[in-house]
């Protein structure tokens, strides 16, 4: 089975400037989540999608970050414009659906540097 | 709100032994899942062990335990018979079972003496 697919794996902008990450969650996968890991840190979650609806997106900067899921599959999370406290790793993981027993998959994240 | 401690940023062991790492938990629900990620270097998080608090018997995988104190909002992970690849980062987290949202602890960064 493919995992959790995400691009670029690296991205250096400036501050003010926008980015965008991609995200392939594993086939069947109905709850996508996207979580920001700022170095030394545990992950935070940004965003939770159950099909292509939001479920939870409180801890969401809504003044600079959007995410959306078209179609119920890919993902993209996009900041406009960056921050330099918007350093981090940038995670996206999946499982089969809501329910605590239900583990999420992760990607390899994407590492996104400010300037 | 509920939060996840790891009191412990860094642990060393020796190849083959045993390590305990520590976790504690706040909350006021009674419907929760608890779970210990592995980070390694390479970043892809891996699902290592879960226990449902509504179990009383500590769960197990392979060389992986938990040591479950609800009263205590405890959850400790011992790794038995240590190897090379056990060496990364391992995050705490729990799981409400109402709200579905994940909560990760600090992390604890685990080194693999040869």
């Amino acid at each position: 089975e493919a995992g959790v697919a995400q691009s670029p794996r690296y991205k250096i902008i400036e501050k003010r400037q926008s980015v965008a990450f991609w995200c392939n969650p594993i086939s069947g996968h109905a709850t996508l989540y996207w979580y920001q890991q700022i170095l030394g840190q545990g992950p935070k979650l940004l965003i939770q999608f159950q099909n292509n609806g939001v479920v939870d997106d409180s801890q969401l900067p809504k003044d600079r970050f959007s995410a959306e899921r078209l179609k119920g599959v890919d993902s993209t999370l996009k900041i406009q414009p960056a921050k330099l406290e918007d350093s981090a790793v940038y995670l996206c993981a999946s499982s089969l659906g809501t329910g605590s027993n239900q583990p999420q998959h992760f990607g390899d994240g994407t590492r996104l540097s400010i300037l | 709100a509920q939060t996840v401690t790891q009191s412990q940023p860094e642990m060393s062991v020796q190849e083959a032994e045993t390590v305990t790492l520590s976790c504690t938990y706040d909350t006021s629900e009674s419907d929760y899942y608890l779970f210990w990620y592995k980070q390694p270097p390479s970043r892809q998080m891996i699902l290592v062990i879960r226990q449902e608090a509504y179990k009383q018997q500590n769960a197990t995988e392979n060389r992986f335990s938990v040591n479950f104190q609800k009263a205590a909002k405890s959850f400790s992970l011992k790794i038995s018979d240590s190897q090379l690849g056990d060496a990364a980062m391992y995050f705490c987290a729990y799981c409400s079972g109402r709200y579905d949202k994940v909560i990760f602890g600090p992390g604890t960064s685990l080194s693999v003496i040869p």
